[in-house]
């Protein structure tokens, strides 16, 4: 099973400020099978990027994916009030055996 | 507008039973493979079964194997799981989401219900 580590735990930024989050793979994913979401309280996780790098319809642009093999990242270039929650990345495996990351909580500062 | 509507949740004692039902609307519902997602109290988010459009192919994660069955009726366009011998560590929000797929493999969630509540309790 391949195990997705976020980092960090907890991200405290500010309105404005850029945010970088980090998911790291056991073993090489496929950037095809790579995806981020988000999840604000009492709400069902939302897709964000999928393939790594494409933005799901309706997601603004200061969302952008990354990454290959073993390392991902989501950046969202200008932190709005609604972006502040909680961000998992999945990777989509055979058989299939999908996987979540731990999930990082971004938090206004 | 795809909608996907779970119910069946509630309070069940260890060892019992439930049935969850996913009811969607927006898609020709046989054309997708659609799994289950859970995610218990502050934690985070664990994929549970996945079944194909056809109902033909199911899998699961190791934590629910022989005590979960995923099932579907394209017929009433209705995504189903029945939860046997529960257990405390069950205790979740259970989600069904549906899987964006190709012709031979799928890639990721694209739409989710709000969730359904189960709580395993004595």
């Amino acid at each position: 099973e391949i195990v997705l580590t976020q980092s960090p735990g907890t991200l405290s930024l500010s309105p404005g400020e850029r945010a970088t989050l980090s998911c790291r793979a056991s073993q090489s994913v496929s950037s095809s099978f790579l995806a981020w979401y988000q999840q604000k309280p009492g709400q069902a996780p939302r897709l964000l990027i999928y393939g790594a790098s494409s933005r799901a319809t309706g997601i603004p642009d200061r969302f952008s994916g990354s990454g290959s093999g073993t390392d991902f990242t989501l950046t969202i270039s200008r932190l709005e009030p609604e972006d502040f929650a909680v961000y998992y990345c999945q990777q989509y495996g055979s058989s299939p055996r999908i996987t979540f990351g731990q999930g990082t909580r971004l938090d206004i500062k | 507008e795809v909608q996907l509507l779970e119910s069946g949740g509630g309070l069940v004692q260890p060892g019992g039973s439930l049935r969850l039902s996913c009811a969607a609307s927006g898609i020709t519902f046989s054309s997708y493979a659609m799994s289950w997602v859970r995610q218990a109290p502050g934690k985070g988010l664990e994929w549970v079964s996945s079944i194909s459009g056809s109902g033909g192919s199911t899998y699961d994660a190791d934590s629910v194997k022989g005590r979960f069955t995923i099932s579907r009726d394209n017929s009433k366009n209705t995504l189903y799981l029945q939860m046997n011998s529960l257990r405390a560590e069950d205790t979740a929000a259970y989600y069904c989401a549906k899987a964006y797929c190709s012709s031979t493999t799928c890639y990721y969630f694209d739409y989710w219900g709000q969730g359904t509540l189960v709580t395993v309790s004595s």
